[in-house]
Order: structure tokens, then C-alpha cells, then sequence
């Protein structure tokens, strides 16, 4: 079965510029998560998708991410524009249906460095 | 004050030596808590769940104390292959995992 799988695993922006960050779950996993750890701090919680409906976006950092899951499938996490500050490791993770946190599997990481 | 705060480490230990990292947690109503291991440039994997009191699984054993609201990891009979960063989390419900910053294990020969 393949893993949660994430797109690109890395990308170097200029200040100002977008960028869109994908994230293919587990097949039939219904949530997906998207965590970010900035360099020397810890991984912090950014939002919860079940299917295409987001169940909890309170770590979301201010409005220039957007996060989107259409079809309840694949999600993308855009940052527009990014800021020095958003440098970090994306992760997303996907559970089951009705999964405990037990049953979150991460994916490998998006690098974001913003130059 | 963090709400899971971790000892970063390093912990340098030699093969075969036991090795416990603890965890504090700050919201005293949380019930559920895990423990990921994470290799250099890797995602985190989980390792270990802890409900109520503990848990072991082979060398590795988690327990709770919700009395001083902290975990801990025990590692017995260390192998190189362990070299790796431990992270608490504790489960706020609804999916939403708080880390710790991490502890840095490095086992050598």
C-alpha cells in the first residue's frame, strides 16, 4: 500500500513569490493533516480536513495560507506571498475514517526555504 | 510555559545501555499521549501509544504519570539503530497532536 505521499520534497522561493505544496494521502483515508515544524522548534499543528470540509484550521499561521482539499482527495497548501518566516518542514499525515490518532501516518516532508 | 515540553539531549549512550527520556504535559485533562520516532530528514513514525499507565513493546516501555503530568520512554539494551529523535505528543482529540520539541538519541559502538 503506498504511504502519504507529498510534492515537492523541496523548494527554495524568493520572499514575495507563492508557492503550493501537495499532499496525497492513503487511499481511503478520509482525514489529513497538515503539520509544520519550523528550524529548532517543534512540530506544530496546522489543520484538519475530513474529506473536503475542514474540521479544525486553528493553527493556521494568518491568512496568506490557504489550504483546500476538492474531491475530498489530494490537498494543497499554498502560501501567498511567503515571508521569511514560513522556512520550515510541511508535513501532511492521513488517518482512516473515525481514526484515532493511533492510525495518523506522516508523509516524508515538504522543505520550504524562503529566501 | 510549553505546553509538552522534552529535555532536547543529545543523549550519547553506548550500545547496550538503557536510556530513559521524560515528557511534561500541560493540560492535566489530556488522556492520550504517543511516542514518534523521527530519523534525520525523515518523517515521524509512530512508536509507541500511551493511555492509561504504560505500555511496553519489546525493549521499549511508556508510562504515565498524570499525578507530575509526564511520560516517559525507557530503552533497554540500546542498539545503534536507535540513534534517532524521540517526540511526545499529547492527542487533543479530533486528530490535533501537540509535539514536544524532540529528544536527540545517539548510540555509538
Amino acid at each position: 500500500e503506498a504511504g502519504v505521499t507529498q510534492f515537492p520534497s523541496h523548494s527554495v522561493i524568493e520572499k514575495g513569490q507563492t508557492v503550493t505544496l501537495r499532499c496525497d494521502p492513503i487511499s481511503g483515508h478520509d482525514n489529513l493533516y497538515w503539520y509544520r515544524r519550523v528550524m529548532g522548534k517543534e512540530i506544530k499543528f496546522l489543520l484538519h480536513f475530513v474529506k473536503e470540509s475542514k474540521q479544525d484550521e486553528s493553527g493556521m499561521p494568518n491568512n496568506r495560507f490557504l489550504a483546500e482539499r476538492t474531491g475530498g482527495t489530494y490537498s494543497t497548501l499554498k502560501v501567498q506571498p511567503a515571508e521569511l518566516e514560513d522556512s520550515g518542514v510541511y508535513f501532511c499525515a492521513s488517518s482512516q475514517p473515525a481514526g484515532g490518532p493511533d492510525t495518523q501516518y506522516f508523509g516524508p516532508g515538504t522543505r520550504l526555504t524562503v529566501l | 510555559r510549553k505546553e509538552v515540553e522534552q529535555d532536547p539531549g543529545p543523549f550519547n549512550v553506548p550500545e547496550g545501555a538503557t536510556v530513559a527520556f521524560n515528557c511534561t504535559y500541560s493540560n492535566s485533562a489530556s488522556q492520550s499521549f504517543f511516542w514518534y520516532r523521527q530519523d534525520c530528514r525523515k518523517e515521524p513514525k509512530l512508536l509507541m501509544s500511551v493511555y492509561s499507565s504504560g505500555n511496553e513493546d519489546g525493549r521499549f516501555t511508556a508510562q504515565l504519570n498524570r499525578a507530575s503530568q509526564y511520560i516517559s520512554l525507557l530503552i533497554r539494551d540500546s542498539k545503534l539503530s536507535d540513534s534517532a529523535t524521540y517526540l511526545c505528543a499529547d492527542y487533543l482529540g479530533g486528530g490535533k497532536l501537540i509535539f514536544g520539541q524532540g529528544t536527540e538519541l545517539s548510540v555509538k559502538p
